[in-house]
């Protein structure tokens, strides 16, 4: 268990709806970053936040968005979906906004039919 | 732009011969380095990172990897590998530094163990 959480482990889904998953930093890391990995594009870099706040933005799609709440948590919002963002999802958390402690979740395997 | 090269798609060894799988990399700098491996349908594992100072790291699981400035590379290699082994493994860089915190990931190489 690496100490990062990520709710669901499996989501299915129809094309246009829209979905919510979830990360659970380790705990007292501050910032949490989301990836994307699927068959075509590998895995690529979302967004990341620190404390609260959007620090980095990577390939993120303008119908995602993410936000990390007070207690730290993040949830990444994924809308009007389409066939092609079937992909796995991956949280990962540090302790500041660096690579030091970096520690990936488990991933939400996403699949729109 | 920044770019990581894993050259090899899939990899088939058999088991107990050694293992070498090449990572070569684009970066203004001298990047953070890593290797995580992927079991299938599972998380990433982080397997080892180079930093700075020895050029040779060594990882989980037996594995060791090797910093080469000069040919912007940093191969994993394994001296016999196990049935177990067989993953896919992922090389990353990041931020010299670690000024940024997000990672940027080759395609992956698949590797298969003959019995």
């Amino acid at each position: 268990d690496s100490g990062v959480t990520q709710t669901p482990k499996h989501l299915i889904t129809a094309t246009g709806q829209r979905v919510t998953l979830r990360c659970s930093p380790r705990s007292g890391d501050l910032s949490v970053y989301w990836y994307q990995q699927s068959l075509d594009q590998g895995l690529q870099f979302l967004i990341q936040y620190y404390n609260g706040e959007e620090r980095a933005k990577g390939n993120i799609l303008e119908r995602f968005s993410a936000q990390q709440f007070p207690d730290l948590h993040s949830e990444l919002n994924l809308s009007s979906l389409e066939l092609g963002d079937s992909a796995l999802y991956f949280c990962a958390s540090s302790p500041a906004h660096t690579l030091y402690g970096y520690t990936f979740g488990s991933g939400t395997r996403l699949t729109v039919v | 732009a920044q770019s990581v090269t894993q050259p090899d798609i899939h990899i088939t060894v058999s088991e107990g011969a050694s293992l070498e799988l090449r990572c070569n990399y684009s970066y203004g700098a001298t990047p953070y380095l890593f290797w995580y491996v992927q079991s299938p349908g599972q998380g990433l594992q982080l397997l080892l990172k180079y930093f700075s100072g020895d050029t040779l790291v060594q990882g989980i699981k037996g594995f060791e990897a090797e910093f080469k400035r000069s040919q912007s590379s940093f191969n994993l290699r394994k001296p016999s590998v196990h049935w177990s082994d067989a993953a896919e493994y992922f090389c990353a860089v990041g931020a010299p530094g670690g000024s940024q915190g997000n990672l940027i990931f080759g395609k992956g190489t698949k590797l298969s163990v003959k019995p």
